[in-house]
């Protein structure tokens, strides 16, 4: 029982690439997000999804598009990098559909740099 | 507007004192709530959550927090802090009507001195 599981670990884009970022999970959760980390900010919400083929936008979604084909996968993609997207990516999922009562499990983060 | 918010950057202990790391939530209705730890380089880790019930509640390694409505705060305390304790400390909160949705504090950095 892996978890969660975030590649790659380490990235570095030029300003204007694009690129996916991979989680999967094999907890059979429904519910999947992306939290970027930023010294001071603390987690904020980016994507979040219910369930395959139901995605919504957190409070950061802009310059991030998100998928959910399987219950297993939920990649994030970044259009066109831009140095403001340098940042710590986590993923988590929570067996919890509705109201996250359950605590969120996490991966371990992708530390993008973008120059 | 939906917060959560974590007052001090830092919190130093000497090694068996006892610890607190603040934090107060500005949700609205019944909010779910959650302490989490972050060592370097990994993900957040799970600590305790409060739902319902008596106000203080018991989580891992010792930890607990009391949940205090009137003052709608949730802080986490240990009463003999070690060393392996120093780590980033994360309040959330989820609003129970919300779907999807848990708002996080910006974090406090515990550090414990031997």
């Amino acid at each position: 029982n892996a978890g969660v599981t975030q590649t790659p670990k380490f990235q570095v884009l030029k300003t204007g690439q694009s690129m996916t970022l991979q989680c999967a999970q094999d907890m059979n959760h429904e519910y999947m997000s992306w939290y970027r980390q930023d010294p001071g900010m603390g987690l904020r919400l980016i994507h979040y999804s219910v369930g395959a083929g139901i995605t919504d936008q957190g409070e950061v979604p802009n310059g991030y598009n998100v998928s959910r084909s399987t219950t297993e996968d939920f990649p994030l993609r970044l259009l066109s990098a831009a140095p403001s997207q340098t940042s710590v990516y986590f993923c988590a999922s929570s067996p919890n559909l509705g109201t996250l009562n359950s605590p969120l499990h996490f991966g371990n983060g992708t530390r993008l740099t973008v120059t | 507007a939906q917060s959560v918010a974590q007052p001090e950057d830092q919190v130093n202990v000497a090694e068996g004192n006892p610890l607190t790391v603040k934090c107060t939530y500005s949700v609205s209705g019944n909010p779910y709530l959650f302490w989490y730890v972050q060592y370097p380089n990994r993900g957040l880790q799970f600590l305790l959550k409060y739902i319902t019930g008596d106000n203080l509640v018991k989580g891992s390694y010792g930890f607990e927090a009391e949940f205090n409505k009137s003052q709608t705060s949730f802080h986490l305390k240990k009463p003999s802090a070690l060393v392996s304790d120093s780590a980033l400390y994360f309040c959330a909160a989820s609003r129970g009507s919300t779907l999807g949705r848990l708002y996080f504090g910006r974090g406090t950095q515990l550090t414990v001195w031997p």
